[in-house]
């Protein structure tokens, strides 16, 4: 599996874009990049994923560089109920299924 | 509101009784799937049904089992829990690993299981 690897914690401004990044420097090439989050005492929420191109959805924005050895998730405008763990993780995919391997995840802390 | 349903989001045991964790879902998924995330720690992967085909993460303890009786429905068993099975169980679903184009998992709110 390839594995991710994220800083361990972040803090932004309310209101500032909120960048976090990662590491997946062993990316094979048909895994895909998964970024959920989980917010204290809930179960992890899907925010966006993508193979190769950015992507953007109402939550954020994905950028992956071009060799896909890393990809930063973007919240453009951070609010104090974006607090949470990140986890970005590359999907594992084989015949028996869609497996998300969570790694370690970056605790973002926003504040006023 | 289509979504997946986890019952109860406390559950107390004690060392080695047997306990029974549910999950529902609306959303017709395929896929279920549980996992155990202990405190301060990520969640990991125990197993998964796809349909009626059970598949067992490699380390994965015997203690743990799990039943899904119908789409809809999927229950984790723990035959003898010990101290350190205490932890948040998390139920997520998705809709078929097959299509392309990635496969979003929707996630429970979780039980959180004390043992005493």
């Amino acid at each position: 599996d390839a594995k991710t690897t994220q800083p361990p914690s972040m803090d932004c401004a309310e209101g500032r874009a909120a960048n976090l990044p990662c590491n997946h420097s062993t990316i094979s090439g048909n895994e895909y990049v998964y970024w959920y989050r989980q917010i204290h005492s809930q179960g992890p929420q899907y925010i966006i994923h993508g193979l190769k191109n950015n992507e953007t959805n109402e939550m954020a924005s994905l950028i992956i560089t071009e060799d896909r050895k890393s990809s930063t998730l973007i919240l453009p405008h951070a609010t104090l109920r974006d607090t949470a763990v990140y986890y970005c993780i590359v999907r594992r995919n084989n015949n028996a299924g869609n497996m998300l391997t969570f790694g370690g995840g970056t605790r973002l802390m926003v504040k006023p | 509101d289509a979504m997946v349903i986890q019952n109860p989001r406390y559950q107390v045991t004690q060392f080695g009784k047997p306990v029974t964790l549910s999950c529902s879902q609306t959303l017709n998924h395929n896929v279920m799937y549980w996992y155990q995330q202990k405190s301060s720690q990520a969640p990991k992967l125990l197993f998964h049904y796809y349909d009626k085909d059970f598949n067992n993460e490699a380390d994965t303890p015997d203690n743990f089992q799990s039943r899904r009786p119908n789409t809809s429905f999927c229950f984790l068993d723990i035959r003898s829990p010990g101290l350190g099975d205490a932890a948040m169980y998390l139920c997520a679903t998705s809709r078929d690993w097959r299509l392309a184009g990635g496969d979003t998992q929707y996630f429970g709110p979780g039980t959180r299981l004390t043992v005493l």
